[in-house]
């Protein structure tokens, strides 16, 4: 079962920040939070992923909060183009290459 | 670059029948995990495959295998045909080593008629 828990449905307005929540209480301390996300009908795809420290590349912003049992995807500027499911995952950074998804968070981003 | 590929993109089989589907891992890429995704639900793990073997798997049952050629490159076959096996399936690789991320291609739709 996925150790993540997001909500099902947000929007935002074209040009806002979107703010995705991730619930992961029970994360160990060898677990990294993985974020991908996908538009319809296509495949997966990575966005971003940390371990305890705030991160950031050329898609999003990765907060991860001090206690480590939740963390928040930030998209700075959200596109039409950004609708799309938002998967959180939790994933140990050992041989096991297996990722769980769970149900995800849909964004529809409005113009 | 190429990205993961797979093919066919989409394809219809009868109840009984058996499919191979294709996959090509991103350049540089040594480890090739399939996954099942059902409409409306999130992907699911069926099985990995490394230096030509398969070293992990999920719950699927022995009517999915598969295959890893010496160029990485995949193969995952199901047999014996369910209407229920109808979804998207998804090739993602990596480099094996703890902590390299993992791509997908963009899946092959199968519908089981």
């Amino acid at each position: 079962d996925a150790k993540t828990t997001q909500p099902t449905s947000m929007d935002c307005a074209e040009g806002r920040a979107a703010n995705l929540p991730c619930n992961h209480s029970t994360i160990s301390g060898n677990e990294y939070v993985y974020w991908y996300r996908q538009i319809h009908s296509q495949g997966p795809q990575y966005i971003i992923h940390g371990l305890k420290n705030n991160e950031t590349n050329e898609m999003a912003s990765l907060i991860i909060t001090e206690d480590r049992k939740s963390s928040t995807l930030i998209l700075p500027h959200a596109t039409l183009r950004d609708t799309a499911v938002y998967y959180c995952i939790v994933r140990v950074m050992d041989s096991s290459y297996k990722l769980i998804f769970g149900s995800g968070t849909r964004l529809l981003v409005r113009p | 670059d190429a990205g993961v590929t797979q093919s066919p993109t989409h394809l219809i089989k009868t109840r009984g029948q058996q499919v191979t589907l294709r996959c090509s891992p991103k350049s540089g890429h040594d480890t090739v995990s399939w996954y099942q995704q059902a409409l409306g639900q999130g992907p699911q793990f069926i099985f990995q495959y490394y230096e030509e073997e398969e070293r992990q798997r999920g719950n699927f049952p022995d009517r999915f295998s598969g295959h890893q050629f010496p160029n990485y490159s995949s193969e995952l076959n199901v047999n014996a045909l369910l209407l229920g096996d109808s979804a998207l399936y998804l090739c993602a690789s990596s480099l094996t080593g703890p902590g390299n991320t993992i791509y997908f291609g963009e899946g092959s739709w199968l519908t089981v008629v």
